[in-house]
């Protein structure tokens, strides 16, 4: 199984919105309502921050949200700060019951 | 509050047997309402998925590892296990255990990670 695709790098000024996005299969991102969204501090372990493609988990910043459309799901995050400078990977379940990760994308803060 | 530990090698020669456990502290293992999985991610990279052992005990893996790994779980203990046979370089990484409440992507616990070397 491949990796979804994600952007390597995305970045934006404080106070804008920035959307990235994670692309799959019919196998995949386009076939389960399943995907997830994980943001990573360096030498920090991930934290969830959006489930069931648009769901976030009680203390997550309603700046984060989440969405699909075909095989693309995407997280947005709205009101850009300084804090969200991070990585972010999606993980999507497939149809081999098995899960699958993007390869991450690193959000810069300008 | 439901917290996961990892333990065990932190160095592997090549070839042999990484064995890795994590143990359950805050709730128990026996729950029928979650799913319990490792995922590493080697030095510099990104996340990958290994497996997945369900309450029952069915397992379900990354097909590109399913030949050499194994996990299990502990009820006795409130541990879940994983041993990845015939380790390379590639195998480096830090490895997490994690939990998923079953029927969504809800993954929301996830040890502090331990990092495995393999190196002679």
């Amino acid at each position: 199984q491949s990796a979804l695709t994600q952007p390597a790098s995305v970045s934006g000024s404080p106070g804008q919105s920035l959307t990235i996005s994670c692309t799959g299969t019919n196998n995949d991102v386009g076939n389960f309502n399943y995907v997830s969204w994980y943001q990573q501090h360096p030498g920090k372990v991930p934290k969830l921050m959006i489930y069931d493609v648009s769901i976030r988990p009680s203390g997550i910043s309603n700046r984060f949200s989440g969405s699909k459309s075909g095989n693309t799901a995407s997280l947005t995050i709205s009101g850009l700060q300084a804090e969200d400078e991070a990585d972010y990977y999606c993980n999507s379940y497939t149809s081999s019951r098995t899960w699958i990760f993007g390869g991450g994308t690193k959000l810069t803060v300008l | 509050q439901l917290q996961l530990q990892e333990s065990g090698a932190g160095l592997v020669k090549p070839s042999e047997t990484l064995s890795l456990t994590c143990t359950v502290s805050g709730g128990s293992i026996s729950s029928t309402n979650y799913h319990w999985g490792w995922i590493r991610q080697p030095p510099g990279k990104g996340l990958e998925w290994i497996g997945t052992v369900f309450s029952s005990g069915v397992t379900s893996y990354n097909p590109s590892l399913e030949t050499r790994v194994t996990i299990s779980l502990d009820r006795s203990k409130d541990q879940f296990s994983l041993k990845l046979d015939s380790v390379t370089a590639a195998d480096t990484a830090v490895y997490y255990c994690t939990r998923r409440l079953e029927n969504t992507s809800f993954r929301d616990s996830w040890g502090q990670g331990t990092l495995v070397t393999v190196s002679s």
